[in-house]
């Protein structure tokens, strides 16, 4: 098990709506990352959050958007949900130190939106 | 844009043998590749990096090579395990450096058979 904890673990949502996936990185830790899991596929970067401030940006629309606390937690922020946002929402945290350190997975956060 | 190609079919090998999983990219000349196994429902677990001015890299019965020439990394499991069976999934890192800002394969189901 790795120190990094997401909440919640499963939700459902309807189309239009909103939601907040959390996110608290490992102890250490000040860069985290969300990706997105469709089913059969591999994670998709969103974004990156280092020191509370956005750090690079996939081919993601502004409505997702996230935010990064002072301790490193973080959130995401989905809004007007589609029926395509239905995916497993991960999100890993690293502490480069002046070259490559592991990156960490939370167990993810299943989203349905019906 | 980066496209980054893994066996598409599971593939099924017996107790003791050597798994062998293609990677192949496009586009890119990544300064790192990376190795993940993901179990159903659980977020990816780091196994493996292997930098660009190294051939090979070992850890226990893993051993991965990099050639970028060619630009494909191989993943080899020796000795395999019924509790080798897992997706893997590698990654290249987008950022041209220590980013951990990963594009993804879709991976490769390995099943191990007693």
């Amino acid at each position: 098990e790795t120190g990094v904890t997401q909440s919640p673990t499963h939700l459902i949502k309807t189309r239009g709506q909103q939601v907040t996936l959390r996110c608290s990185s490992q102890s250490g830790h000040n860069t985290v990352s969300w990706y997105q899991q469709a089913l059969g596929q591999g994670p998709q970067f969103i974004f990156q959050y280092y020191r509370e401030e956005e750090n690079g940006r996939g081919n993601f629309p502004p409505r997702f958007s996230g935010l990064q606390f002072p301790n490193y937690s973080s959130e995401l922020n989905v809004n007007a949900l589609e029926l395509d946002d239905s995916a497993l929402y991960l999100c890993a945290s690293s502490s480069p130190r002046g070259g490559q350190e592991t990156q960490y997975f939370g167990p993810g956060t299943r989203l349905l939106v019906l | 844009s980066q496209k980054i190609e893994q066996n598409s079919e599971a593939l099924n090998i017996q107790e003791g043998k050597t798994a062998t999983l293609t990677c192949n990219y496009t586009n890119y000349s990544p300064a790192y590749l990376q190795w993940y196994r993901q179990d159903p429902g659980r977020g990816p677990v780091f196994l493996l990096l292997i930098r660009e001015n190294e051939k090979e890299k070992r850890k226990e019965r893993l051993k991965v090579t990099f050639d970028t020439t060619l630009k494909q990394s191989l993943f080899h499991i020796t000795a395999s395990q019924p509790a080798d069976s897992a997706t893997y999934l590698c990654a290249l890192d987008m950022g041209g450096g220590a980013t951990n800002k990963l594009i993804f394969g879709t991976g490769t189901l390995l099943a191990v058979q007693p």
